[in-house]
This record gives structure tokens, sequence and C-alpha cells, in this order.
């Protein structure tokens, strides 16, 4: 089975600029969970989607928004990017909603880099 | 807040030995998982304990839950180079809550 992709690796944006990444769940998972890391703040929850609904939602600006497609698919996109958005930005698939009973599949990640 | 927090921060042995590492939590949780991270393999999921088992084993990994204390522990036994990494645990308070990761543990095994 395929792993979990994220696409791009690697993105360079400027202040002010929006961005969208993209997430594709291993095939049959209908859970995806998004999360920011950075050497500051560690890792950072920023929302979980099941089947196409946001089911839970970190502490994060409403900059910061998601959605999932029919196919499980996932995009997060960033609006008007500030400096402390530059992290790594983790996916991650589970076979159904919630958390720890479930274990989560990650992929390589985004990283995002704001000049 | 970061609902665990992993002990000691950064952890350097010679490889052979065991290395122990510890996460505590604020609240009651539903289960905890250990996870590991190194820039090969990215982040991957090493063993998940309920919070009504209190040990569980996987290869050279052993973990205990105490959830009297809000503590967790992993041992990896007759460490190994390839285990360099960090480690972080991962809590959830109810089955549907969401995941919260602790600040994590940098582990170096010294050939």
């Amino acid at each position: 089975k395929a792993g979990v992709t994220q696409t791009p690796r690697y993105l360079i944006k400027t202040r002010g600029q929006q961005v969208t990444l993209s997430c594709s769940p291993i095939s049959g998972h209908r859970s995806v969970s998004w999360y920011q890391q950075t050497p500051g703040q560690g890792l950072q929850f920023l929302f979980e989607y099941f089947s196409e609904t946001q089911r839970n939602k970190g502490n994060f600006p409403g900059r910061f928004s998601g959605r999932q497609f029919s196919n499980s698919r996932s995009e997060m996109n960033v609006s008007t990017l500030e400096l402390g958005d530059s992290a790594l930005y983790l996916c991650a698939s589970s076979l159904l909603a919630g958390g720890t009973k479930n274990e989560q599949f990650f992929g390589p990640g985004t990283r995002l880099t704001v000049l | 807040s970061q609902q665990g927090e992993e002990d000691p921060q950064a952890l350097s042995i010679q490889e052979g030995e065991n290395a122990t590492m510890n996460c505590s939590y604020k609240t009651s949780i539903n289960n905890l998982q250990w996870y590991r991270q190194n820039s090969g393999r990215g982040l991957v999921h090493l063993i998940l304990i309920r919070s009504n088992e209190r040990e569980k084993h996987s290869g050279r990994l052993r973990v205990t839950l105490d959830t009297s204390k809000k503590s967790s522990s992993l041992l990896i036994t007759a460490s190994r180079a390839a285990d360099t990494a960090s480690y972080f645990c991962a809590t959830e308070k109810t089955s549907y809550d969401k995941v919260i990761f602790g600040p994590g543990t940098s582990l170096s095994v010294i050939p």
C-alpha cells in the first residue's frame, strides 16, 4: 500500500502571500489530520477531517484553513503568510476518526519557508 | 499548553546500553502513543498503550503507563545507532479528541 503523500515537499513564499498544501492519505483511510512542527513550539495540532467534515481544530488563527474531498484527499491553506508560519507541515492519516485509538501514519511533510 | 512533557529533553548513550524516556501528562487520557522521528523515515508510530493497560512490549521497546501518576516511560533495550532520533509521546483525552504531542526527547546513540 502506498503511504501518505504530501505535495509539494518544499515551498518558499514571501510574507502576505497564501499557500495551499496537499495530502493524499493511505488508500481506505478516511481521517486526515494536519500538524505544524517548529523547533520552538514542537508538534502542534491544526485540524482533523473525517468524511469531509472538520472534527477537531487546534488553536490557530483563522488564516489556517483546510478541507477534505470525497476521495479523502485533504488540502490546507494558509493566507496572509507571516514569518512565523515557517515550519514543517505534517499530514497524518488514519482509518477512522479520533486519535490514539487509531494509529496515525504520517507523510514526509511540506517544509514551508516564509521570507 | 502541552498535554505531554517528555523527560529528559536530550539523552546520549553508547550503543548497546538501554535508553529510558519519560512522559508526564496533566489530565486523564484515553490512550497514549509513542512516536519516533528521524530525518530518514519521518514520524513513525512505535506503540500504543490504552489507559487500562500497564505495560506493553514491541521488540526492543517496552512501554509502561501509570495513570495514578499520569506518566509513561519508553525503554529501548540494547540500543543501536539507528535508534538515534527524537521520541514523542502523544495523548488524547477522549476517544474523539485531538491528539497532543509532547516536546520530545532527542536520543543520540553513539557507536
